[in-house]
């Protein structure tokens, strides 16, 4: 059985950059969020997808969307990036109905 | 508004004592309550939940009991070891809705020798 796994490891682009972090849920789970984690806080909820459709979302602009696939992996896309995005950004899988997320190792994404 | 919170930025235990951390929340209306572990340079790693209709749930060397009219949890780690040594999230979630996971800020737990 596969872990999550996350795309790249590390990052760094400029401010008013696009970037698109990748995915892979784990064997047998359908639903994927994704969170943002700041230096010294806990993890931010972002939004969630459930059968390729945005299912839930937490307090973040429009320039921050996803997409999921028909194998459950997913996207993160952030566009216009600013300073405040420097941040680890976390992908989780889980089971629809059932509380537990499982994480995987998280991006570092660098803004200059 | 800090729905989970954890007023604890850190905590040192001796090597096989029980180490207790703390953990506070708002909203009466959370399902489950679950505890995350996280080294440097890794994802948070589960650990344990409890649905808010239980007031103990363990496993292994950890224990998490539910207080519902205090609006707080507490994870229990007996003997800590030193791998124990790491940032333990709290968090909470609402089912029914977007699932989403609310964590506190974390508690970074020390284990001595």
């Amino acid at each position: 059985e596969t872990g999550v796994t996350q795309s790249p490891t590390h990052l760094i682009k400029t401010r008013g950059q696009q970037v698109t972090l990748r995915c892979s849920s784990q064997s047998g789970h359908n639903t994927v969020s994704w969170y943002q984690q700041a230096l010294g806080q806990g993890p931010q909820f972002i939004f969630q997808y459930y059968r390729e459709e945005e299912n839930g979302r937490g307090n973040f602009p429009p320039r921050f969307s996803g997409l999921q696939f028909p194998n459950y992996s997913s996207e993160l896309n952030v566009n216009a990036l600013e300073l405040d995005d420097s941040a680890l950004y976390l992908c989780a899988s889980s089971v629809q109905q059932r509380p537990e997320a499982f994480f995987g190792q998280g991006t570092r994404l660098t803004v200059v | 508004d800090q729905q989970v919170k954890q007023n604890s930025p850190s905590l040192s235990v001796q090597e096989g004592r029980i180490s207790i951390l703390n953990c506070d929340y708002t909203n009466s209306m959370f399902d489950y309550f679950l505890w995350y572990k996280k080294y440097p340079a890794e994802g948070p790693t589960f650990l344990i939940s409890i649905s808010s209709i239980k007031d103990k749930n363990e496993d292994g060397r950890f224990t998490v009991f539910l207080n519902k009219s205090a609006k707080h949890l507490s994870l229990h780690i007996v003997p800590s070891q030193p791998g124990d040594s790491a940032v333990y999230f709290c968090a909470a979630i609402l089912m029914n809705r977007d699932d989403k996971i609310i964590f506190g800020k974390g508690t970074r737990l020390h284990i001595l020798p």
